[in-house]
């Protein structure tokens, strides 16, 4: 079965750094992406990882390992518009991209 | 970059009426559309695969006959949902991949909420 398990809420302050964890088991995968989403908006892309390591874009950050069936999303010096819905998505054979829940953010001063 | 349009935002309708939701792509072709549907405070759950030119893939619990998707060309894609009901009241999001590579990233529509009445 597809499994994709991501924290349900954070909060964190601004200027601080949040890291946003994604554990997945699924049949196929072709990749995994991060998506911001705000309150009725549709998803942004943010990030894509397909080999191990870290890919850094500006103040995100997205980690894989594919062995463990793991990624994180970093996000440094948080700003109050960071407050979102984080979702971490695998990529499948067929092009489709299956979605976690979802992790909403929630940045204070 | 990659634009996709979604038409309507919005719509109200009353149960037992049919609602068509437009996806365009504006400056790419899509040969693969994507229909989402999200729920409050869920997920987005991935319903059908539109293909240009030939019947959509539908998710396993996904009714073919109640929503109903026609990609008549390589920027549009139509789900048609069908004698909705209150339980048919959601966010639908369609995405199209720009390319044909699997890491070109999914680009999203600004979603349609329904309701319905």
């Amino acid at each position: 079965g597809q499994n994709i398990d991501q924290p349900t809420e954070m909060t964190a302050t601004e200027g601080a750094i949040v890291q946003i964890n994604c554990t997945y088991q699924t049949s196929g995968f072709n990749g995994l992406f991060w998506y911001q989403q705000h309150a009725g908006e549709a998803p942004t892309f943010l990030s894509y990882n397909v080999l191990d390591g870290l890919e850094e874009k500006g103040r995100f950050s997205s980690f894989l390992s594919r062995s463990k069936g793991y990624s994180y999303l970093l996000l440094k010096e948080l700003q109050m518009k960071d407050s979102a819905s984080y979702l971490c998505a695998v990529g499948q054979a067929g092009t489709a991209l299956i979605f976690g829940k979802g992790t909403t953010l929630s940045v204070s001063s | 970059g990659a634009v996709v349009s979604q038409h309507p935002s919005w719509v109200i309708c009353k149960s037992g009426t049919s609602v068509k939701i437009e996806c365009r792509s504006l400056d790419f072709q899509a040969t693969t559309m994507f229909w989402y549907r999200q729920f409050p405070k869920q997920s987005l759950m991935l319903m059908a695969t539109s293909n240009e030119g030939s019947k959509a893939t539908y998710e396993q619990g996904v009714e073919k006959d109640k929503f109903l998707i026609n990609h008549a060309s390589l920027t549009l894609s139509t789900l048609t949902v069908t004698s909705a009901h209150p339980e048919d009241s959601s966010f639908y999001i369609c995405s199209a991949r720009e390319g044909y590579s699997y890491n070109s990233p999914l680009h999203f529509g600004n979603g349609t909420r329904l309701t319905v009445t």
